[in-house]
């Protein structure tokens, strides 16, 4: 199976919170990684958390990582229509520098 | 600060003929990673430069691609005898040294007819 996995929509209204999930599935991944894509554009890079962290939070967005269970997950608060993207999981093992992606949620939001 | 530059920003190659995509770092960044994003697939890692090296090559198909980061100039992926099932977006990223944050830039949309 992928090593990084995220369901591929999520639909939510504006101004209520976004909760984008994903799980991989090495147990040696050293930072886990959540990036963002508009139509046509390339991957900006969101937030990160070491695999040492449970939880980072910065201005709306929250990142709560259960290594037990190897969940990630991003929390969007107040979401707005500006939000609207592909959102991509990604981890990166000790061993080596290579991001691996999964499939990429799209975030509709709704006004 | 710049970011990551790539051009051209999309490409259309017939069957056969070669493809070259170019990367520019960020000023200060003397890593490069290139990925391939196919149609509703997430990205896949093929190589990974520093400057005058090959680092990673393990997500490269064995013939017809090759990545080159010289002392000057930007880094290059080449694609040669472009085939249908090429088609698709190239990105790259570049890190400073000694960082897990890569940047990415806009990408390349190569589309093979």
């Amino acid at each position: 199976g992928e090593d990084v996995e995220q369901s591929l929509f999520l639909s939510v209204r504006e101004g209520d919170s976004s909760v984008i999930n994903c799980t991989y599935t090495d147990s040696s991944s050293t930072y886990l990684y959540w990036y963002k894509q508009e139509p046509g554009a390339g991957l900006q890079l969101l937030t990160y958390i070491f695999s040492n962290m449970d939880m980072k939070q910065d201005q709306r967005l929250t990142v709560l990582l259960n290594k037990k269970d190897k969940h990630l997950s991003l929390r969007i608060a107040d979401t707005q229509t500006g939000d609207s993207a592909i959102y991509f999981c990604a981890e990166m093992r000790s061993s080596n520098y290579k991001l691996t992606f999964g499939k990429g949620t799209l975030l509709t939001v709704n006004p | 600060n710049a970011g990551v530059m790539q051009n051209p920003r999309h490409l259309v190659r017939r069957r056969g003929q070669e493809a070259r995509l170019r990367c520019s770092p960020m000023k200060g960044h003397s890593h490069v990673y290139w990925y391939r994003q196919l149609p509703e697939e997430g990205l896949k890692f093929m190589v990974y430069l520093q400057k005058e090296n090959i680092i990673d090559e393990s997500g490269m198909p064995k013939e017809r691609f090759s990545a080159e980061f010289p002392k000057e100039g930007p880094s290059i992926l080449r694609i040669q005898q472009v085939v249908r099932g090429d088609s698709a977006a190239y990105f790259c990223a570049s890190s400073p040294d000694q960082t897990y944050e890569q940047y990415f830039g806009p990408g390349t949309r190569l589309t093979v007819t």
